[in-house]
């Protein structure tokens, strides 16, 4: 069975700090994997979609790598602000015929004003 | 720019009744998805679909049905609702699989009583 884990569950930061949380993946296998943003009562919006190990993505003050070899990849957000409270969510696309995403629980990151 | 449409917002059933969840893509992407999303298990896969015509079950596909007629239209059917289907409803869409981003819809809200 196909697993993918985000730690922490949930993560409470002040204005300003910055922080970053966990997915873990199956290392073998690997074909993409991806992140999105959730914002309660919204749909999730796609931040990154990563493919290659080593890969660094980024996106104002949100940032992504990934290492496949030991199947994880970090998050990271510098100066958290109010409005990155959300959920965010890693999904993991094996290689393969299979066409589905593998998705995480989330990370809940609720950054204090 | 409308992206990925689902109607209707929200809804209250009644146990045994049936209805159709409509979703609509107009960037013609070749891939389509529902999803349910409960709280504290993050997005589970219903069906999905790879084109026109084409339609695969995902994680928990029981007591629901889909048909994929045209590219654009990818309605959910409840034939018999039950209180476990109380969720949000989420609609996305893809170019293709793996790679791809996924755009999700703005979800619909249903409550089995």
């Amino acid at each position: 069975i196909l697993n993918v884990e985000q730690s922490p569950q949930s993560l409470h930061v002040q204005e300003g700090d910055s922080t970053n949380f966990t997915c873990s993946f199956p290392s073998s296998n690997f074909y993409a994997l991806h992140w999105y943003r959730w914002e309660t009562a919204k749909s999730p919006e796609a931040l990154f979609v990563m493919t290659l190990n080593g890969d660094e993505k980024k996106k104002g003050r949100i940032s992504a790598t990934l290492n496949t070899k030991e199947g994880y990849s970090y998050l990271y957000i510098k100066g958290s602000q109010p409005e990155d409270s959300a959920t965010y969510l890693c999904a993991f696309k094996p290689a393969g015929n299979n066409r589905k995403l593998i998705w995480g629980l989330g990370t809940s990151l609720a950054v204090n004003p | 720019n409308a992206g990925v449409t689902q109607t209707p917002k929200f809804r209250i059933l009644k146990i045994g009744q049936s209805m159709t969840l409509q979703c609509t893509q107009d960037m013609n992407h070749n891939y389509m998805y529902w999803y349910r999303q409960d709280p504290g298990m993050g997005l589970k896969l219903i069906y999905y679909s790879v084109g026109a015509g084409i339609t695969d079950k995902g994680e928990v596909p029981n007591g629901y049905n889909v048909s994929r007629s045209t590219t654009e239209d990818f309605p959910l059917r409840l034939e018999l609702a039950a209180p476990s289907q109380t969720s949000v409803y989420f609609c996305a869409s893809s170019q293709a699989g793996g790679k791809e981003t996924q755009y999700f819809g703005p979800g619909t809200r249903l409550l089995v009583l």
